[in-house]
């Protein structure tokens, strides 16, 4: 089992629509908890940073983390065009520890 | 956000040679950069943690003597591939941390290279 598993996707959704994307985990020693965007051929950028179980809400995207369940979600409410990109969990047991990452799914979000 | 230059974005080389990839925080100084690799429909692969002004430190699995790392300054870190094949081609990204935490962690727009 991998460390860090990710539905592969690709996902389509047309505009406006909520997304939910996630990604489960083995090791329970992790405790911070990412979500990047990356464009194509280009470098992944954080949306979001949790630590440990809870909720985080940034504007349309709310973060979610279950530790019990060793899963963790992203939302994206009122989706854009501009939201079609390859997302990326990522996590850590320590705060500047090295970074797992999922294999990322790619989501377009159609006019 | 803090901005890290990576260059080239691309290049082709033929098999043997070696090719540069340079990182570069522009307007902070990093005491660690990382080197990242990612293949297609794949997750980003951590190959090694680069410490300015000391040796860095390999992933299991990654030869040190095939990718060489320099972190010379606080603002630059390089990655050379050397002999490059085939099966090096690849999507290379680093990024650079201001501060100490993962939260303040920036990533490069990578570098496509693909070995003929």
């Amino acid at each position: 089992q991998k460390e860090v598993e990710q539905d592969p996707g690709p996902l389509s959704v047309p505009e406006g629509a909520i997304v939910s994307l996630n990604c489960t985990y083995s090791n329970s020693a992790f405790q911070y908890f990412m979500w990047y965007r990356q464009y194509s051929r280009k470098g992944p950028e954080l949306l979001m940073y949790t630590y440990s179980s809870g909720n985080k809400e940034d504007g349309r995207f709310t973060a979610q983390v279950d530790k019990s369940s060793k899963y963790i979600s992203l939302f994206i409410r009122d989706s854009q065009p501009s939201d079609s990109a390859t997302y990326l969990c990522a996590m850590s047991s320590g705060a500047n520890s090295k970074l797992t990452f999922g294999k990322g799914i790619t989501l377009s979000v159609r006019p | 956000g803090a901005v890290v230059s990576q260059h080239p974005s691309w290049v082709i080389c033929k098999s043997g040679t070696s090719v540069k990839i340079e990182c570069r925080s522009l307007d902070f100084q990093a005491t660690t950069m990382f080197w990242y690799r990612q293949f297609p429909k794949q997750s980003l692969m951590l190959m090694a943690t680069s410490n300015e002004g000391s040796k860095a430190t390999y992933e299991q699995g990654v030869e040190k003597d095939k990718f060489l790392i320099n972190h010379a300054s606080l603002t630059l870190s390089t990655l050379t591939v050397t002999s490059a094949h085939p099966e090096d081609s690849s999507f290379y990204i680093c990024s650079a941390e201001e501060g100490t935490t993962n939260e303040k962690l920036f990533f490069g727009s990578g570098t496509q290279l693909s070995v003929l």
